[in-house]
Parts: C-alpha cells; structure tokens; sequence
C-alpha cells in the first residue's frame, strides 16, 4: 500500500534557526514527490516537484531533495513569513492521484 | 491569470440536504481533481477528470457522491443525503496534464448539522 509518514508532526523555530522536514514513503513506482504549503483556511500552495533520487530543486530559503525512501525539506534563516503546513505528496507511476502525507505544522518566531 | 475558484467558500447543511459544490479550473488545465480533507489530516483523492471523461473515481466514499465535467472545464461535486461524517473541506486542484503539479483552489468547507 502507497503510504507517506511525515515528521515532525509540529516544528518550532527561533527566526534564523535552519531546520528540516522529513517526508517518508512507500510506493510501488514513484512517478514524482511534491511539496506543498497550506495557510490556515487556504488550500495547498505548489512549491516543488522531485522525479528522481538524488534530484534538488530552491526556491528562496527553501530546498527540497529526493532519496529512494525519503525527501527532506530544509529550510535555511526562517522567518515568520514561513509559517504553515508544509503537506509532502507521492504520485504512483500508474495514476494521477496525489497520496498525501499529514503535513508538518511550522511555527517561526521572532 | 486567475487560480481555481470554488464555490461556495462555506457551506452548512442539515443531515439529509442535498449540496452541490462548484469548481472553476485554471483556464486550459485538462486534468481536473477534488479532495477531501479532514481536520489536521492531508487532503484525500476523491476523483479525477481529463477533459471531460472522469477517468478515476476510487475515491469516492459512497454512492452519495457524485462529480462532473461535461464540458471539460467547470466541475460540480454532489453529495446527496449529507451526513455528519461528510464535514471536511472539499479541495479542486487543476493541471496541465497527467503527472504535472496540480494547483488548488481555496476550498469549500462543508459542515453538515
């Protein structure tokens, strides 16, 4: 069964304090693995699409990169501005559905 | 341009009320989806279209839900005889095509009293 596991479940952080965020998975093909942001009461915001192991892709303070098991999101130098959920997906080789992870809560403060 | 829209943003419905929740992709996308999600939980595939043929349909929970596209570009989900399990919010995400990234609308939050 495809599966994604993200964690931390919730993640504080200090303005300037870089971190990551794990995203696991299990699928049978990986057709591709996207990251999202979601702000309460919005709906997820596209960030990156990974296709293949080793695969890194920026975009300001974030970066996104791919394993064969797992991609991390590192942020460097947070600011507030960054709070969100940060949602982790898989798409299977054979569909078009994305099999989406709980998400990791990100609070950054001042 | 324009994102996706839906509506309505808010919707309450007595148990039992029928609802009909409207999509509109960003202009041109042929893959069009809806997702559920639930409180504190990932969004959750419902249903998929290409153009107008709704190609996967394994998401959806029960005969009570019920989507189209006929011409390829709006989409309506229906619930018929809500029940409370069916609170959530309801996403439309479009693309371009088949393993694109899908864009999301802001959702429509559903509660059902």
């Amino acid at each position: 069964e495809d599966q994604v596991t993200q964690s931390p479940e919730a993640l504080r952080l200090q303005e300037g304090e870089s971190s990551s965020l794990n995203c696991s998975y299990t699928v049978s093909g990986l057709r591709g693995l996207f990251w999202y942001r979601q702000d309460p009461g919005k709906g997820p915001e596209f960030l990156f699409t990974l296709y293949s192991a080793g695969e890194e892709k920026e975009k300001e303070r974030l970066k996104a990169t791919l394993t064969k098991k797992e991609s991390f999101l590192h942020i460097t130098a947070p600011k507030p501005e960054d709070s969100a959920t940060y949602l982790c997906a898989v798409q299977h080789q054979a569909g078009t559905a994305l099999i989406f992870g709980k998400g990791t809560t990100l609070s950054v403060s001042s | 341009g324009a994102g996706v829209s839906q509506s309505p943003r808010y919707k309450v419905a007595k148990r039992g009320q029928d609802v009909a929740l409207r999509c509109d992709p960003i202009s041109g996308h042929v893959s069009l989806f809806w997702y559920q999600q639930a409180l504190g939980q990932g969004p959750e595939f419902l249903t998929y279209f290409q153009n107008e043929a709704q190609l996967d349909k394994s998401g959806l929970p029960s005969d009570r839900f019920f989507a189209e596209r006929p011409e390829g570009s709006v989409s309506t989900l229906k619930i018929q005889r809500t029940q409370q399990e069916d609170s959530a919010v309801y996403l439309c995400a479009s693309g371009p095509g088949p393993g694109h990234e899908q864009y999301f609308g802001p959702g429509t939050r559903l509660t059902v009293t």
